[in-house]
């Protein structure tokens, strides 16, 4: 049961714009999100994540929205930076963070 | 370094054979879990730890994985008799389970390629 959806597999965008990346879910339970960003043969990097009682959370670059009403989650990177180019997955869990789902992933290119 | 740290970071093994991955958490991180993550997918959940206690696994993990973190602090993943459909990067992860550490950390990964 795939309860976290990335349905964009692919992202490009040039550099310096904006990248808008997202990702729905389906289990009203979910408490806590989170993005991770992951490099080829490497384990994935937390970025940034949001507990249900917030609608958006900033960390520099990085701004994650929630829309609880949809079950929606989006993360925005301003501006895009080549380095930035990987693969994104999104997360979540419910209250007890016994299991955290993962989205399927979207693979972001940033032009220069 | 103060990560989560897997190893071996490679492990290729023939059909049929026993393969065992260590993880060491973050210090004092008590909860553990383990991920696998093929191709094209997003990390899929194995198995959670809370301390010693194994408290979550997964309906789809075959009686041919086990799982133990003995004494609460590292935790080792044996996959015995090795099917080709087990390859895939076996992924560690740990949270400090404190009111704001809820976030999990993944170590590299440890790829496991049977033949």
């Amino acid at each position: 049961d795939q309860q976290v959806k990335q349905n964009s597999p692919s992202l490009s965008v040039q550099e310096g714009r904006i990248s808008i990346l997202n990702c729905d879910y389906t289990n009203s339970m979910f408490d806590y999100f989170l993005w991770y960003k992951k490099y080829p043969a490497e384990g994935p990097t937390f970025l940034i994540s949001i507990s249900s009682i917030k609608d958006k959370n900033e960390d520099g670059r990085f701004t994650v929205f929630l829309n609880k009403s949809a079950k929606h989650l989006s993360l925005h990177i301003v501006p895009s930076q080549p380095g930035d180019s990987a693969v994104y997955f999104c997360a979540a869990s419910t209250y007890n963070f016994n299991k955290f789902y993962f989205g399927s992933g979207t693979k972001l290119n940033v032009k220069p | 370094d103060t990560g989560v740290s897997q190893n071996p970071r490679h492990k290729i093994t023939k059909r049929g054979q026993n393969v065992t991955f260590r993880c060491d958490p973050i210090s004092e991180h008590n909860r553990l879990y383990w991920y696998r993550q093929t191709l094209g997918q997003g990390p899929e959940f194995l198995t959670y730890f809370q301390n010693e206690a194994q408290l979550e696994k997964s309906r789809l993990l075959s009686d041919r994985f086990s799982a133990e973190r003995p004494k609460g602090s590292f935790s080792t993943l044996e996959i015995q008799r090795t099917e080709q459909g087990d390859s895939a990067m076996y992924l560690c992860a740990s949270s400090s389970g404190l009111p704001s550490g809820n976030t999990i950390y993944f170590g590299e990964g440890s790829w496991l390629t049977v033949v």
